[in-house]
């Protein structure tokens, strides 16, 4: 089975810096990813990580470590767009994907 | 970048009705889409993978013969919501992997379907 936990909501101030962890313990790993998702929206694609350590892409990073069952993704200079729920998503050997249950990021002024 | 379409965006529909919801690749070919449900302040739920030319694979617990999935061509899949009631009204998500592509899936626009 799948198990995958990301904590529920998250505020910080405009500007700032979030991280956000997501553990999993799955059947199989083929990578993972991060997703964004605004309200009555299909996710985005932010980030893919398979092999540990960090992947940079603009204000946002992801890292992963494979034996700890562990990656988190950073959100800096935070803007206001940024509000909305980021979605961790192991995908396992048949590219199935399995969402944890998505932390709300609300970004305040 | 890839694109995916559904179709519609958004239903009503009457209780014991059915409705059909597309699923398109718009720039790529797609031997394998995937569907989703979600319902509000929850996460995605894996319903069926969708394989081009062959029967859909059901997550336990989803009603294959209320779910009609149908994968005939290599950029569109269909789910049937057959015999609709008010606790399938939720939001539908398909994906598609891209297949010459790495990793990525990607995600239609979603359908809203509410069952009156």
């Amino acid at each position: 089975g799948q198990n995958i936990d990301q904590p529920t909501e998250m505020t910080a101030t405009e500007g700032a810096i979030v991280q956000i962890n997501c553990t999993y313990q799955t059947s199989g790993f083929n990578g993972l990813f991060w997703y964004q998702q605004h309200a009555g929206e299909a996710p985005t694609f932010l980030s893919y990580n398979v092999l540990d350590g960090l992947e940079e892409k603009g204000r946002f990073s992801s890292f992963l470590s494979r034996s700890k069952g562990y990656s988190y993704l950073l959100l800096k200079e935070l803007q206001m767009k940024d509000s909305a729920s980021y979605l961790c998503a192991v995908r396992d050997g048949d590219y199935k994907l399995s969402f944890g249950a998505g932390t709300t990021v609300t970004v305040r002024a | 970048g890839a694109v995916v379409s559904q179709h519609p965006s958004r239903v009503i529909c009457k209780s014991g009705t059915s409705v059909k919801i597309e699923c398109r690749s718009l720039d790529f070919q797609a031997t394998t889409m995937f569907w989703y449900r979600q319902f509000p302040k929850q996460s995605l739920m894996l319903m069926a993978t969708s394989n081009e030319g062959s029967k859909a694979t059901y997550e336990q617990g989803v009603e294959k013969d209320k779910f009609l999935i149908n994968h005939a061509s290599l950029t569109l899949s269909t789910l049937t919501v057959t015999s609709a009631h008010p606790e399938d009204s939720s939001f539908y998500i398909c994906s598609a992997r891209d297949s010459g592509g790495l990793y990525e899936q990607y995600f239609g626009p979603g359908t809203r379907l509410t069952v009156t």
